[in-house]
């Protein structure tokens, strides 16, 4: 079965300065891949996903995020993070034949200083 | 930007009682699905439903859990008698075509409801 690892459960980043949150994957074909983030008392919003083509994916809010096959992993980034961007941000998978589940990491709790 | 609206936002419950969870997924949506996350956990899969009948199920949605589309707008999850590990924040999510995943089609989540079973 898939599965999503987040390795960071924090993370504190400077208003400005640029981020990186990680996520790994564990399947044996080619995933589709989620960033979701969620804002408090706001429901879980897709930043981007990955499904096919080009490995480097551009999101909406200035992310973008990079399939890297290799290392089984597809971290998010950011160039310059803003004190909105503070939220939980989630990984996730679905994979071929699935149906439309998807199965979440734990999240990464952002937190920007000013 | 179309979204799903879950009532009610907060819902506390006695140990042993039922609870039904609402939801109004997007108008056009084919495709309903609740997920839910134990405070600190995973986001997980509950269920799938499409034309009427579950899809897919997990093995966390028991025979104490069902679904239903009552009406042409309602989606709802009942939990027929509550447990204390039953309470969890629960995230209902709809999509149009249904291949969500390999198109260019989004899965809408509402912002769920936090259920606390005493």
């Amino acid at each position: 079965a898939q599965s999503v690892t987040q390795p960071d459960i924090h993370i504190t980043v400077s208003e400005g300065a640029s981020l990186e949150l990680r996520c790994n994957y564990s399947y044996g074909a080619t995933p589709y891949l989620f960033w979701y983030v969620q804002s408090p008392g706001q429901g879980l919003q897709l930043l981007l996903k990955y499904f096919s083509g080009d490995t480097l994916v551009q999101g909406i809010k200035g992310f973008e995020a990079e399939f890297k096959r290799s290392q089984s992993s597809f971290n998010l980034r950011k160039p310059s993070v803003h004190w909105s961007d503070a939220a939980e941000y989630f990984c996730a998978v679905g994979v071929t034949g699935g149906g439309n589940k998807l199965t979440f990491g734990t999240g990464t709790q952002l937190k920007v200083e000013l | 930007e179309p979204e799903v609206t879950q009532t009610p936002s907060h819902q506390v419950t006695q140990m042993g009682q039922e609870v039904i969870l609402r939801c109004v997924p997007i108008s056009n949506h084919l495709y309903f699905y609740w997920y839910r996350q134990i405070l600190g956990q995973k986001v997980e899969f509950l269920v799938s439903f499409y034309n009427n009948e579950i899809s897919e199920k997990s093995e966390i949605f028991d025979d104490q859990f069902s679904v239903e589309r009552p009406d042409g707008s309602n989606f709802t999850l009942k939990i027929r008698s509550t447990k204390l590990e039953d309470s969890a924040m629960y995230f209902c999510a709809s999509s149009g075509a249904g291949a969500a995943l390999a198109t260019n089609e989004k899965l809408f989540f509402g912002s769920g409801t936090q259920l606390s079973v005493l």
